[in-house]
């Protein structure tokens, strides 16, 4: 398997424009998470899917911030408008359904910088 | 949701065994410890986890006392290639680790 995928890994964009990043995650993984990680606030989890549902989305930062599933192997997040301070490295990561503990498995992230 | 607590920075030399010590003292009894390492530029990977006791696996080891409010990540023999972050985690309680709480992490750097 080619591990949780992310796209694009680089993108520089200006203030005000819409940013839509995309993930896929690992083939058979129930659950996809979105993470954002900056310096000043370390790794962050934003919201979580099971089976393509959000189940947990307490950590978006505001209205701007919204992420899809719509199937198994593809989910976007998209931020609109973007803002100088969204600038951040962006996670995707999966994990399969029915094993405890906290293995997820994470993309390569893509960095994101508004202007 | 537990939280953790492990020390900012670490500095070891090439071929020592470097140990980083995580407390969670608030760690809920479906929850595992789970640790991750992270290089720079990329994303954060699994390393060891474990529920009580000792676990091993091919690159670290992992010893959990009985109250289970610490743990302690072993890594024998690092290379320069160890330099990374390291993360200790525990769940949210479920038992599935779906809304892990990542802190500041242990900084080591390794030195030949």
């Amino acid at each position: 398997d080619a591990g949780v995928i992310q796209s694009p890994r680089h993108e520089v964009t200006e203030m005000g424009q819409e940013v839509t990043l995309r993930c896929k995650p690992i083939s058979g993984h129930d659950y996809l998470f979105w993470y954002r990680q900056t310096m000043m606030r370390g790794l962050e989890l934003l919201i979580y899917f099971n089976n393509n549902v959000p189940i947990d989305d307490s950590g978006m930062p505001e209205d701007r911030f919204s992420a899809k599933m719509p199937n198994a192997s593809f989910s976007t997040l998209k931020i609109q408008p973007s803002e100088p301070r969204d600038s951040a490295v962006y996670f995707c990561a999966s994990r399969p359904g029915g094993v405890p503990g906290g293995e997820q498995f994470f993309g390569p992230g893509t960095r994101l910088t508004v202007l | 949701l537990a939280k953790t607590t492990q020390p900012i920075s670490m500095d070891s030399y090439e071929g020592q065994e470097v140990n980083i010590t995580c407390s969670h003292n608030n760690i809920a009894t479906n929850d595992y410890i789970t640790w991750y390492q992270q290089f720079p530029s990329q994303g954060p990977r699994f390393i060891i986890q474990g529920y009580k006791t000792k676990v091993t696996n091919e690159v670290a080891s992992l010893f959990i006392p009985a109250d289970r409010k610490s743990s302690t990540l072993s890594l024998p023999r690092v290379s320069l290639s160890d330099t990374a972050v390291y993360y200790c985690l525990v769940g949210d309680g479920s038992g599935y680790g779906n809304k892990l709480v990542f802190g500041a992490g242990t900084i080591l750097r390794v030195k030949s």
